[in-house]
Protein backbone atom coordinates (compact mmCIF):
# COMPACT_ATOMS: atom_id res chain seq x y z
CA UNK A 1 0.00 0.00 0.00
CA UNK A 2 1.33 3.67 -1.38
CA UNK A 3 -1.17 5.74 1.78
CA UNK A 4 -2.73 7.30 -1.30
CA UNK A 5 -6.26 7.14 -1.16
CA UNK A 6 -9.07 7.76 -3.53
CA UNK A 7 -12.47 7.89 -3.19
CA UNK A 8 -15.31 7.06 -4.51
CA UNK A 9 -14.42 3.55 -6.04
CA UNK A 10 -16.68 3.04 -8.41
CA UNK A 11 -19.27 5.78 -9.80
CA UNK A 12 -21.88 5.57 -12.57
CA UNK A 13 -22.89 9.00 -14.07
CA UNK A 14 -25.15 9.71 -17.70
CA UNK A 15 -23.92 12.26 -19.94
CA UNK A 16 -23.82 15.46 -19.22
CA UNK A 17 -23.73 15.26 -15.39
CA UNK A 18 -20.94 16.96 -13.45
CA UNK A 19 -18.18 14.70 -11.62
CA UNK A 20 -16.05 14.85 -8.46
CA UNK A 21 -13.09 12.29 -7.42
CA UNK A 22 -10.83 12.82 -4.56
CA UNK A 23 -7.75 12.24 -3.52
CA UNK A 24 -5.81 11.89 0.05
CA UNK A 25 -1.76 12.16 -0.92
CA UNK A 26 0.57 9.91 0.67
CA UNK A 27 2.21 11.62 4.21
CA UNK A 28 4.88 13.88 3.40
CA UNK A 29 3.69 14.42 0.09
CA UNK A 30 2.90 18.25 -1.68
CA UNK A 31 2.45 17.36 -5.09
CA UNK A 32 -0.60 15.17 -6.57
CA UNK A 33 -0.68 14.10 -10.43
CA UNK A 34 -3.57 12.94 -12.00
CA UNK A 35 -4.05 10.22 -14.78
CA UNK A 36 -6.85 8.80 -17.10
CA UNK A 37 -6.50 5.07 -17.79
CA UNK A 38 -8.72 4.19 -20.57
CA UNK A 39 -9.40 0.51 -20.93
CA UNK A 40 -6.52 -1.54 -22.30
CA UNK A 41 -4.46 1.55 -22.25
CA UNK A 42 -1.62 2.80 -20.42
CA UNK A 43 -2.36 6.54 -18.16
CA UNK A 44 -2.67 9.23 -19.70
CA UNK A 45 -1.47 12.40 -17.91
CA UNK A 46 -4.11 14.84 -16.92
CA UNK A 47 -2.89 17.53 -14.86
CA UNK A 48 -0.61 17.94 -11.98
CA UNK A 49 -1.05 20.43 -8.44
CA UNK A 50 1.97 21.56 -6.47
CA UNK A 51 1.29 23.47 -3.18
CA UNK A 52 -2.27 24.34 -4.30
CA UNK A 53 -1.43 25.77 -7.93
CA UNK A 54 -1.89 23.67 -11.42
CA UNK A 55 1.38 23.26 -12.52
CA UNK A 56 0.90 21.97 -15.79
CA UNK A 57 -1.28 19.80 -17.93
CA UNK A 58 -2.26 17.56 -20.63
CA UNK A 59 -4.14 17.21 -23.47
CA UNK A 60 -7.26 17.31 -21.54
CA UNK A 61 -10.37 20.08 -22.12
CA UNK A 62 -10.71 22.75 -20.00
CA UNK A 63 -14.12 20.72 -18.54
CA UNK A 64 -11.16 18.84 -16.71
CA UNK A 65 -10.30 20.91 -13.74
CA UNK A 66 -8.85 20.19 -10.31
CA UNK A 67 -7.98 21.68 -7.05
CA UNK A 68 -5.31 20.96 -4.51
CA UNK A 69 -6.14 21.73 -0.75
CA UNK A 70 -3.93 23.06 2.33
CA UNK A 71 -3.57 19.83 3.84
CA UNK A 72 -2.44 18.34 0.07
CA UNK A 73 -5.60 16.32 -0.85
CA UNK A 74 -6.86 17.32 -4.00
CA UNK A 75 -10.18 16.95 -6.25
CA UNK A 76 -10.55 16.04 -9.74
CA UNK A 77 -13.75 17.45 -11.23
CA UNK A 78 -15.02 16.77 -14.72
CA UNK A 79 -17.96 18.91 -16.78
CA UNK A 80 -20.26 18.05 -19.23
CA UNK A 81 -19.45 14.41 -19.03
CA UNK A 82 -19.13 12.49 -22.15
CA UNK A 83 -19.34 8.72 -22.84
CA UNK A 84 -15.36 8.43 -23.80
CA UNK A 85 -14.71 9.73 -20.38
CA UNK A 86 -15.59 6.24 -19.06
CA UNK A 87 -12.43 5.31 -17.60
CA UNK A 88 -10.03 4.69 -14.27
CA UNK A 89 -8.94 7.85 -12.66
CA UNK A 90 -5.49 7.49 -10.92
CA UNK A 91 -4.03 10.11 -8.47
CA UNK A 92 -0.36 9.86 -8.24
CA UNK A 93 1.28 11.87 -5.10
CA UNK A 94 5.42 12.30 -4.89
CA UNK A 95 7.45 14.79 -2.92
CA UNK A 96 8.73 18.09 -4.00
CA UNK A 97 12.01 18.37 -6.74
CA UNK A 98 13.96 16.57 -7.50
CA UNK A 99 11.43 13.37 -6.20
CA UNK A 100 8.39 14.73 -8.17
CA UNK A 101 9.08 11.98 -11.08
CA UNK A 102 8.88 9.14 -8.24
CA UNK A 103 5.39 8.85 -7.63
CA UNK A 104 2.92 6.89 -5.96
CA UNK A 105 -0.20 5.69 -6.87
CA UNK A 106 -3.87 5.15 -5.73
CA UNK A 107 -6.28 2.43 -6.43
CA UNK A 108 -8.18 4.57 -8.60
CA UNK A 109 -11.72 5.71 -9.37
CA UNK A 110 -13.32 3.58 -11.96
CA UNK A 111 -16.04 6.18 -13.86
CA UNK A 112 -18.85 4.95 -16.38
CA UNK A 113 -20.28 7.37 -18.19
CA UNK A 114 -23.46 5.85 -19.41
CA UNK B 1 5.96 15.14 -28.40
CA UNK B 2 7.46 11.79 -26.22
CA UNK B 3 6.06 8.81 -27.18
CA UNK B 4 6.62 5.41 -25.42
CA UNK B 5 6.31 2.17 -26.98
CA UNK B 6 5.96 -1.43 -25.63
CA UNK B 7 6.45 -4.01 -28.09
CA UNK B 8 4.05 -6.86 -26.73
CA UNK B 9 0.82 -6.59 -25.51
CA UNK B 10 0.19 -10.03 -24.01
CA UNK B 11 2.97 -12.34 -22.86
CA UNK B 12 2.23 -16.04 -22.00
CA UNK B 13 4.76 -18.22 -20.13
CA UNK B 14 5.16 -20.89 -18.06
CA UNK B 15 6.64 -20.66 -13.99
CA UNK B 16 10.27 -20.28 -13.57
CA UNK B 17 10.94 -19.03 -17.83
CA UNK B 18 13.00 -15.56 -18.25
CA UNK B 19 10.92 -12.87 -18.92
CA UNK B 20 12.11 -9.86 -21.12
CA UNK B 21 9.83 -7.00 -21.99
CA UNK B 22 10.59 -4.62 -24.34
CA UNK B 23 10.09 -0.54 -24.43
CA UNK B 24 11.41 2.00 -26.42
CA UNK B 25 10.82 5.68 -26.51
CA UNK B 26 10.95 8.50 -28.47
CA UNK B 27 12.99 11.44 -26.99
CA UNK B 28 16.48 12.68 -27.95
CA UNK B 29 17.49 14.10 -24.18
CA UNK B 30 17.82 13.18 -20.27
CA UNK B 31 15.27 11.04 -19.32
CA UNK B 32 13.91 9.87 -16.49
CA UNK B 33 12.67 5.73 -16.68
CA UNK B 34 10.18 3.48 -14.99
CA UNK B 35 8.48 0.12 -15.42
CA UNK B 36 5.25 -0.14 -12.92
CA UNK B 37 3.24 -3.12 -12.23
CA UNK B 38 -0.38 -3.69 -11.44
CA UNK B 39 -1.21 -7.03 -9.87
CA UNK B 40 -4.91 -7.98 -10.77
CA UNK B 41 -6.96 -6.04 -8.40
CA UNK B 42 -4.33 -3.51 -6.65
CA UNK B 43 -2.95 -0.29 -7.74
CA UNK B 44 0.29 0.44 -9.72
CA UNK B 45 3.22 0.02 -7.87
CA UNK B 46 6.80 1.36 -8.82
CA UNK B 47 9.30 -1.58 -9.61
CA UNK B 48 12.31 -0.08 -10.73
CA UNK B 49 13.29 3.18 -11.74
CA UNK B 50 16.46 5.09 -13.93
CA UNK B 51 17.58 8.56 -13.44
CA UNK B 52 21.39 8.59 -13.82
CA UNK B 53 24.48 6.39 -13.07
CA UNK B 54 24.73 2.55 -13.66
CA UNK B 55 22.68 1.94 -16.84
CA UNK B 56 21.93 -1.67 -15.17
CA UNK B 57 18.77 -0.61 -12.73
CA UNK B 58 17.84 -3.50 -9.77
CA UNK B 59 13.97 -3.39 -8.89
CA UNK B 60 12.09 -5.10 -6.11
CA UNK B 61 10.88 -8.71 -6.50
CA UNK B 62 14.20 -10.20 -8.67
CA UNK B 63 13.12 -7.77 -11.63
CA UNK B 64 16.18 -5.64 -13.61
CA UNK B 65 15.70 -2.99 -16.14
CA UNK B 66 18.51 -2.07 -18.78
CA UNK B 67 18.85 1.77 -19.89
CA UNK B 68 20.63 1.39 -23.87
CA UNK B 69 20.55 5.43 -24.31
CA UNK B 70 21.98 4.45 -28.21
CA UNK B 71 18.61 2.48 -28.99
CA UNK B 72 16.35 4.24 -26.90
CA UNK B 73 15.29 1.02 -24.92
CA UNK B 74 14.49 0.15 -21.31
CA UNK B 75 13.63 -3.38 -20.93
CA UNK B 76 12.34 -5.51 -17.95
CA UNK B 77 14.10 -8.57 -17.54
CA UNK B 78 13.30 -11.00 -14.69
CA UNK B 79 14.86 -14.63 -15.13
CA UNK B 80 12.67 -17.01 -13.52
CA UNK B 81 9.26 -15.93 -13.19
CA UNK B 82 6.70 -16.77 -10.93
CA UNK B 83 3.12 -17.66 -10.76
CA UNK B 84 2.13 -14.23 -9.06
CA UNK B 85 4.26 -12.58 -11.34
CA UNK B 86 1.13 -12.39 -13.47
CA UNK B 87 0.31 -8.25 -14.08
CA UNK B 88 0.08 -5.09 -16.49
CA UNK B 89 3.57 -3.98 -16.63
CA UNK B 90 4.06 -0.23 -17.92
CA UNK B 91 7.21 1.12 -18.87
CA UNK B 92 7.10 5.56 -18.49
CA UNK B 93 9.26 8.16 -19.30
CA UNK B 94 9.58 11.98 -18.26
CA UNK B 95 11.68 14.07 -19.96
CA UNK B 96 13.00 15.87 -16.81
CA UNK B 97 13.18 19.73 -18.17
CA UNK B 98 11.46 22.44 -15.74
CA UNK B 99 8.01 22.09 -16.82
CA UNK B 100 8.00 18.51 -17.06
CA UNK B 101 8.69 17.03 -13.87
CA UNK B 102 5.92 15.05 -12.67
CA UNK B 103 4.48 14.52 -16.12
CA UNK B 104 5.03 10.46 -17.03
CA UNK B 105 3.76 9.23 -20.03
CA UNK B 106 2.94 5.52 -20.18
CA UNK B 107 3.10 2.84 -22.46
CA UNK B 108 -0.20 0.60 -23.02
CA UNK B 109 1.05 -1.54 -20.73
CA UNK B 110 1.79 -5.41 -21.80
CA UNK B 111 -0.17 -8.20 -19.86
CA UNK B 112 1.85 -10.82 -18.46
CA UNK B 113 0.45 -14.36 -17.80
CA UNK B 114 2.73 -16.84 -15.41
CA UNK B 115 1.01 -20.76 -15.94
CA UNK B 116 1.56 -22.84 -13.60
Amino acid sequence: ETGVTQSPTHLIKTRGQQVTLRCSSQSGHNTVSWYQQALGQGPQFIFQYYREEENGRGNFPPRFSGLQFPNYSSELNVNALELDDSALYLCASSQDYPDTDTQYFGPGTRLTVL
Amino acid sequence: AQSVSQHNHHVILSEAASLELGCNYSYGGTVNLFWYVQYPGQHLQLLLKYFSGDPLVKGIKGFEAEFIKSKFSFNLRKPSVQWSDTAEYFCAVNAPTTDSWGKLQFGAGTQVVVTP
